[in-house]
């Protein structure tokens, strides 16, 4: 089973930083064969269902504000906020949907 | 617009069983699989599975085999989980997700209590 690890598993922000949270792979979600990487980004925020953010890696969703980039593949990937406001404080969550489906830990975020 | 409407929240003691639904809109239901979500109380999310809902094969993540069945009423576009022999590590919300591959479409979670 592919196990999926993210880092760091909480973090203190203050609005208008820029945030970068990991997630990493224990094998390569990149298909050979139409070279995307087979990876998702949810946006998690209390009482409420996961919201899909980005997928392969850095397709963003539409609605999604720019903010928000994925990058990385193979098995390494990142997801950058690159000015935190006050209505992303919340969880975040990778997934890999190359071998069944597995999610990361999840990356908490809270205000500084 | 597409929706995913789940039943309300349960209470259970031990040992007894649930089922869990998911009403699927604004799609063909049959075209997509149908995915499982448990996230117990201030986890994270774990996939439990999912099932075609054009075979109705199921599909059992490790931690799942046993107690848990996938099901489908296709002519009422609803998946349904059941979980028998209810434990206290059952606690959790339950999400129902639509597939093919990431999911974009989430039910809105039921909470299943398993308390004495």
């Amino acid at each position: 089973d592919i196990v999926m690890t993210q880092t760091p598993s909480s973090q203190a922000v203050s609005a208008g930083e820029k945030v970068t949270m990991s997630c990493k792979s224990s094998q390569s979600l990149l298909y050979s064969e139409n070279k995307k990487n087979y990876l998702a980004w949810y946006q998690q925020k209390p009482g409420q269902s996961p919201k899909l953010l980005i997928s392969w890696a850095s397709t963003r969703e539409s609605g999604v504000p720019d903010r928000f980039i994925g990058s990385g593949s193979g098995t390494d990937f990142t997801l950058t906020i690159s000015s935190v406001q006050a209505e992303d404080l919340a969880v975040y969550y990778c997934e890999q949907y190359y071998d069944t489906w597995t999610f990361g830990g999840g990356t908490k975020l809270e205000l500084k | 617009q597409i929706q995913l409407v789940q039943s309300g929240p349960e209470l259970k003691k031990p040992g007894e069983s649930v089922k869990i639904s998911c009403k699927a809109s604004g799609y063909t239901f049959t075209d997509y699989a149908m995915h499982w979500v448990k996230q117990a109380p201030g986890k994270g999310l774990k996939w439990m599975g999912w099932i075609n809902t054009y075979t109705g094969k199921p599909t059992y993540a490790d931690d799942f085999k046993g107690r848990f069945v996938f099901s489908l009423e296709a002519s009422a576009s609803t998946a349904n989980l059941q979980i028998s022999n209810l434990k206290n590590e059952d606690t959790a919300t339950y999400f129902c997700a639509r597939g093919p591959l990431y999911h974009f479409y989430w039910g809105q979670g039921t909470l299943v209590t398993v308390s004495s």
